[in-house]
C-alpha cells in the first residue's frame, strides 16, 4: 500500500509568484486536505476536495486554490506569493466512505516552500 | 473559531517513564486524534477516537475521548529515545464526507536515555 506522496520536498519562489505543489493520496482514499503548518505550530486546514469538488475551506484567502483530479490527487496553487506563505504545506488523504465521517486524515511528508 | 489548548507546551524526561498530556477546547469536536510529527516529516496518525468517553490503546499509547467532548488525553508508558517528537492533538468538526481537523500547538516530548 502506497502511502501519501508530495512534490517538490522544498521550493524557493519570490514574492509575488505563483506555486504548484502536488498531492498523490494514498491507496484507495477519496478525499484529499490541504493544510499550512508554520514554524512552531500545529497544522492550519485550508480547504478540502472530495470527488474533484471543494468540500469545505479554512480562513485562507482565494490566492489559495486546489484542484483533485479522478484519480484522487490533488494540487494546491498559490498566487501572488507573500513572505507569510513561507511553510511547510501538508497533503492528508482519507477514506471519505459514503455517508460515515472520516477524520481519519493520513499525511504527506509536506513540501517546504520558503518565500524571498 | 474553535482552539484547541495543549499542555504540556514541552516536557524533557528520563527513559522509562511515563508521560501524559491533554487538550481541551471551549468547543465540542465529533472525534478527537494524536499525531506524531518528527522533524522533516508530516504528522503520523497515532490514536483516533470517536465516542466521548471512549478510551482506546496502540502499544504504548493510550488515549481517552473525554466525556463532554471538550477534551481528550494522551499517555505514553515506559517511554524510549524514539518516542521523542512533537506530539499533536486534532479535534474533527463536519460530517458526512466533508471534515476538518483542528489541532493544538503541540507537546514536545524529549527522552534522556
Amino acid at each position: 500500500e502506497t502511502g501519501v506522496t508530495q512534490s517538490p520536498t522544498h521550493l524557493i519562489k519570490t514574492r509575488g509568484q505563483q506555486v504548484t505543489l502536488r498531492c498523490s493520496s494514498q491507496s484507495g482514499h477519496n478525499t484529499v486536505s490541504w493544510y499550512q503548518q508554520a514554524l512552531g505550530q500545529g497544522p492550519q486546514f485550508i480547504f478540502q476536495y472530495y470527488r474533484e469538488e471543494e468540500n469545505g475551506r479554512g480562513n485562507f484567502p482565494p490566492r489559495f486554490s486546489g484542484l483533485q483530479f479522478p484519480n484522487y490527487s490533488s494540487e494546491l496553487n498559490v498566487n501572488a506569493l507573500e513572505l507569510d506563505d513561507s511553510a511547510l504545506y501538508l497533503c492528508a488523504s482519507s477514506p471519505g466512505t459514503s455517508g460515515r465521517i472520516s477524520h481519519e486524515q493520513y499525511f504527506g511528508p509536506g513540501t517546504r516552500l520558503t518565500v524571498t | 473559531g474553535q482552539q484547541l489548548n495543549r499542555s504540556p507546551q514541552s516536557m524533557f524526561i528520563q527513559e522509562g517513564e511515563d508521560v501524559s498530556m491533554n487538550c481541551t477546547s471551549s468547543s465540542i469536536f465529533n472525534t478527537w486524534l494524536w499525531y506524531k510529527q518528527d522533524p522533516g516529516e508530516g504528522p503520523v496518525l497515532l490514536i483516533a477516537l470517536y465516542k466521548a468517553g471512549e478510551l482506546t490503546s496502540n502499544g504504548r499509547l493510550t488515549a481517552q475521548f473525554g466525556i463532554t467532548r471538550k477534551d481528550s488525553f494522551l499517555n505514553i508508558s515506559a517511554s524510549i529515545p524514539s518516542d521523542v517528537g512533537i506530539y499533536f492533538c486534532a479535534g474533527g468538526v463536519g460530517s458526512g464526507n466533508t471534515g476538518k481537523l483542528i489541532f493544538g500547538q503541540g507537546t514536545t516530548l524529549q527522552v534522556k536515555p
